[in-house]
């Protein structure tokens, strides 16, 4: 089967660093993607891994080890409106399969 | 780039009743989506279009869903005889291409009472 795991919820302190991790098992893989989804509002791109590595874009880094069937999501400098669920997918055999997302609460 | 548009926002239908959405991608994307989801989930596929062509469909789809793209622009997903179990949020999604990432539309809230 195919399955992805993330933590269902997590809670930072404005102005830390956070990380989400995911877990995968999947068929096939063809990249991973990591979206943030606010509440009620549609999921938005994030970032995008193919290959082993640290990707890195402003305060958001993304992570990627193939070996390990794993990823992680790196949010620094955290601000309240970082409050969100952020879902890992895993392209596998050009289908995407999504985790149930982890929501990210930040306390003051 | 306008973004993905859905229509309505909202809906609610009584048990048994027929409900059409439309979604209208990003003009020069060629992949469409329809994903459903539900509170703390993760989207869940349902079909998607390349150009006019529906390449794959969802097993766990039954047949009161259907959806059309006919020429390979805006999208409709009709759900008949709606029941309770399909009150969900009704996501379209469209992309460039294969591996390209997922632009998603605000969405349709659907209520089945």
């Amino acid at each position: 089967g195919q399955n992805i795991d993330q933590p269902t919820e997590m809670t930072a302190t404005e102005g830390a660093i956070v990380q989400i991790n995911c877990t995968y098992q999947t068929s096939g893989f063809n990249g991973l993607f990591w979206y943030q989804q606010h509440a009620g509002e549609a999921p938005t791109f994030l970032s995008y891994n193919v290959l082993d590595g640290l990707e890195e874009k402003g305060r958001f880094s993304s992570f990627l080890s193939r070996s390990k069937g794993y990823s992680y999501l790196l949010l620094k400098e955290l601000q309240m409106k970082d409050s969100a669920s952020y879902l890992c997918a895993v392209n596998s055999n050009y289908q995407l399969i999504w985790g149930a997302g982890t929501k990210l609460i930040i306390k003051p | 780039d306008t973004g993905v548009s859905q229509d309505p926002r909202h809906k609610i239908t009584k048990r048994g009743q027929n409900v059409t959405f439309r979604c209208d991608p990003i003009s020069e994307h060629n992949r469409l989506y329809w994903y459903r989801q539900t509170l703390g989930q993760g989207p869940e596929f349902l079909t998607y279009f390349q150009n006019e062509a529906q390449l794959e469909k969802s097993r766990l789809l039954s047949d009161r869903f259907s959806a059309e793209r006919p020429k390979g622009s805006f999208s409709t997903l009709e759900i008949q005889r709606t029941e309770q179990g399909d009150s969900a949020m009704y996501l379209c999604a469209s992309s460039l291409q294969n591996n390209s990432p997922l632009h998603f539309g605000n969405g349709t809230r659907l209520t089945v009472t």
